[in-house]
């Protein structure tokens, strides 16, 4: 069965480092979305990429976020100057349609990001 | 978007049904529920969505009554594994307006037990 991949499992940085979150969604799937969860609390909602674009984005998304598709497979989140505060586990998540599909999420197994 | 409230949590036991109902009280026309099962440390599954009446896969069964103000998920004959967060989840499946996020509650927090 298909499924959505995500490097590294586990990453470690120092406060203020770029880091970059990589993913690689289902081959056919259109819509590539990015969520977060810090321990113990609700999955929350980053952004939404359909046809090389942002189709949404939520209030945490906010300037040290970027995301982008940079070939075929791969879809990365880009945190620029990471803070303590981003310290989560970070799912990407893909899926074939909107209208079809729209709650058929795919997600990958996530990418624990801590910040020290 | 609909609000919706569920148990924070149930215990139940190995070979039981586990029923967990969701309350949507102001569901809108459009809207279609979906459940949504995460295990410790992994992504977010989807297991099974409906519209009104029953929706059956091999992993649950979905019911919705008439009014459809509530839902309830039914996991036949539990085992160990199926101890997870279960998330239940109100919206348009269908406009591109609404937004094609999701949105997650708190969940149920199923424990089955020996």
């Amino acid at each position: 069965e298909p499924e959505v991949t995500q490097t590294p499992s586990h990453q470690v940085t120092q406060m203020g480092q770029e880091v970059i979150l990589r993913c690689v969604p289902i081959s056919n799937h259109l819509y590539f979305y990015w969520y977060r969860q810090i321990l113990g609390q609700k999955v929350e909602f980053l952004v939404s990429f359909y046809n090389n674009e942002i189709s949404e984005k939520s209030e945490i998304f906010d300037d040290q976020f970027s995301v982008e598709r940079p070939d075929g497979s791969n879809f990365t989140l880009k945190i620029r100057s990471t803070k303590l505060e981003d310290s989560a586990m970070y799912f990407c998540a893909s899926s074939l349609t909107l209208a079809g599909g729209q709650y058929e999420q795919y997600f990958g197994p996530g990418t624990r990001l801590t910040v020290t | 978007l609909a609000k919706t409230t569920q148990p924070i949590s149930m215990d139940s036991y190995e070979g039981q049904e586990v029923n967990i109902t969701c309350s949507h009280n102001n569901i809108a026309t459009n809207d279609y529920i979906t459940w949504y099962q995460q295990f410790p440390s992994q992504g977010p599954r989807f297991i099974i969505q409906g519209y009104k009446t029953k929706v059956t896969n091999e992993v649950a069964s979905l019911f919705i009554p008439a009014d459809r103000k509530s839902s309830t998920l039914s996991l036949p004959r539990v085992s160990l594994s199926d101890t997870a967060v279960y998330y239940c989840l109100v919206g348009d499946k269908s406009s591109a307006a609404a937004g094609n996020k999701l949105t997650f509650g708190g969940g149920t927090r199923v424990l089955v037990k020996p």
